[in-house]
């Protein structure tokens, strides 16, 4: 099966720095690749996603890259605020029914 | 409007006991899960369910059960109660056509087995 691989597991920043955090895959057949942000007390939420024919995609601040040759992909922050402090999840999905495979979370921390 | 709402949010109870989950989209998605969050965050899929289909992770203890009464709704039902139960459940749904498309998550069930 699919395993997910996440790091850094914790990770502190200052407001206005930038946060990276990578995910590697061990399936190539695995085709889409979404982010979630777990907010405290909340369920999981996408905050964007990439699939396999798209190589980067932004939005605002958030972006993400895939290099499938490598089987990593990897979320990038910018201009970090205090209220991108969360839970952050990568997944990797092989389509159809196949249930998503999550990592294993980073906690991000944003000190003001 | 709530898309995914789970009942109830926290749980407390002894072990031993039987208790249940629910769990309602109203996304007209086809296919439901289950998850275990430890307290180190980690998410385990228990489940995934839709109209043909339940996979089970096999891993999971058979005093786990899920049961769909219709498209809309995957309840989570636990027998025998044990301290390591004590997590956060959440339920999640998605639709699974020929494309992937995000899963939307409920609030999660806080589960305390004292």
């Amino acid at each position: 099966g699919e395993n997910v691989e996440q790091h850094p597991s914790t990770l502190s920043v200052q407001e206005g720095d930038s946060a990276v955090i990578k995910c590697t895959y061990s399936d190539s057949a695995s085709n889409y690749f979404p982010w979630y942000k777990q907010e405290l007390g909340k369920g999981p939420q996408l905050i964007i996603d990439i699939r396999s024919n798209v190589g980067e995609k932004k939005d605002q601040r958030i972006a993400v890259t895939l290099n499938k040759t490598a089987k990593h992909f990897s979320l990038h922050i910018t201009e970090t605020q205090p209220e991108d402090s969360a839970v952050y999840f990568c997944a990797a999905s092989m389509g159809g029914s196949y249930i998503p495979t999550f990592g294993r979370g980073t906690s991000l921390i944003v000190h003001p | 409007d709530t898309a995914v709402s789970q009942t109830p949010k926290y749980l407390v109870t002894q072990m031993g006991n039987d208790k249940s989950i629910k769990c309602e989209q109203n996304l007209g998605h086809d296919t439901m899960y289950w998850y275990k969050q430890d307290s180190k965050k980690f998410l385990k899929i228990m489940f995934s369910y839709n109209n043909k289909e339940l996979i089970i992770n096999e891993t999971v203890p058979n005093r786990f059960s899920p049961k769909s009464p219709d498209k809309a709704h995957l309840n989570l039902h636990i027998n025998s109660l044990e301290l390591g139960d004590s997590a956060v459940y959440f339920c999640a749904s998605s639709h699974t056509g020929q494309g992937n498309t995000e899963a939307f998550f409920g609030q999660g069930t806080r589960l305390t087995v004292v």
